[in-house]
């Protein structure tokens, strides 16, 4: 069975200082990897995809950069953070086929003051 | 590029009523229509798509239905219960690509 593990679960971080989120996935081979972005109780917002190792599109401009370093690894990233950026982070893989479900970690809040 | 609307920002039923939740896409190109749950403080998970290629498509209590004339899609759930208390969101998808377009939600709340 796959799974998908994203740390870390919470973070609280001050305005300009550096942050680093990652996600894994298990038990599946080479799986489309991507990150959302979810405002306090708003909608989802997608950051970044990836289809393979070293390959990654950027979907929207936050201040934030994205690498796939290992076929089941995923890390999101910045190195100065804005207020802005406080809001639920989701790492989820779907398949190598176009429109198949999304499978999504459990996120990670993320608090900028 | 797509755009997904979701029409319900807050809808409430009373248990074993039916809940509709309706969205509505731009782009016609779209072919992929997916619907996720979230609960309070959780993640997303999957509940139930429709492809292009059908109209209808019945999973349980959960029920999409896809007009593709009026690019209008819509989750049914019958006999709802507590439990499926929770913020549900449609989503929208090309076949070519990997960008995933999201509405911005429902909340729905089930009262006993």
């Amino acid at each position: 069975a796959q799974t998908i593990h994203q740390w870390p679960v919470a973070e609280i971080k001050a305005v300009g200082s550096p942050l680093s989120l990652g996600c894994t996935i298990k038990g599946k081979s080479s799986p489309n990897l991507y990150w959302y972005w979810q405002a306090t109780g708003g909608t989802l917002q997608q950051l970044f995809y990836s289809i393979t190792v070293g390959q990654v599109e950027s979907v929207v401009q936050l201040n934030l950069s994205a690498s796939r370093p290992k076929d089941d690894q995923f890390i999101l990233s910045t190195e100065k953070l804005l207020l802005s950026h406080s809001g639920f982070y989701l790492c989820a893989w779907g398949g190598q086929i176009s429109n198949e479900r999304l499978f999504f970690g459990h996120g990670t809040k993320l608090s900028v003051l | 590029g797509e755009k997904v609307e979701q029409h319900e920002s807050t809808l409430s039923v009373r248990e074993g009523d039916s809940a509709v939740i309706n969205c509505t896409y731009t782009d016609t190109a779209s072919s992929y229509f997916p619907w996720y749950k979230q609960e309070a403080g959780k993640s997303l998970h999957f509940v139930i798509d429709i492809r292009s290629n059908v109209d209808r498509k019945q999973s349980q209590r959960l029920i999409v239905l896809l007009d593709k004339k009026a690019k209008r899609f819509s989750l049914h759930i019958t006999a709802t219960q507590p439990e499926d208390s929770a913020i549900y969101f449609c989503a929208a998808s090309r076949n070519s690509n990997n960008r995933i377009f999201f509405g911005d939600g429902t909340q729905l709340v089930v009262k006993p």
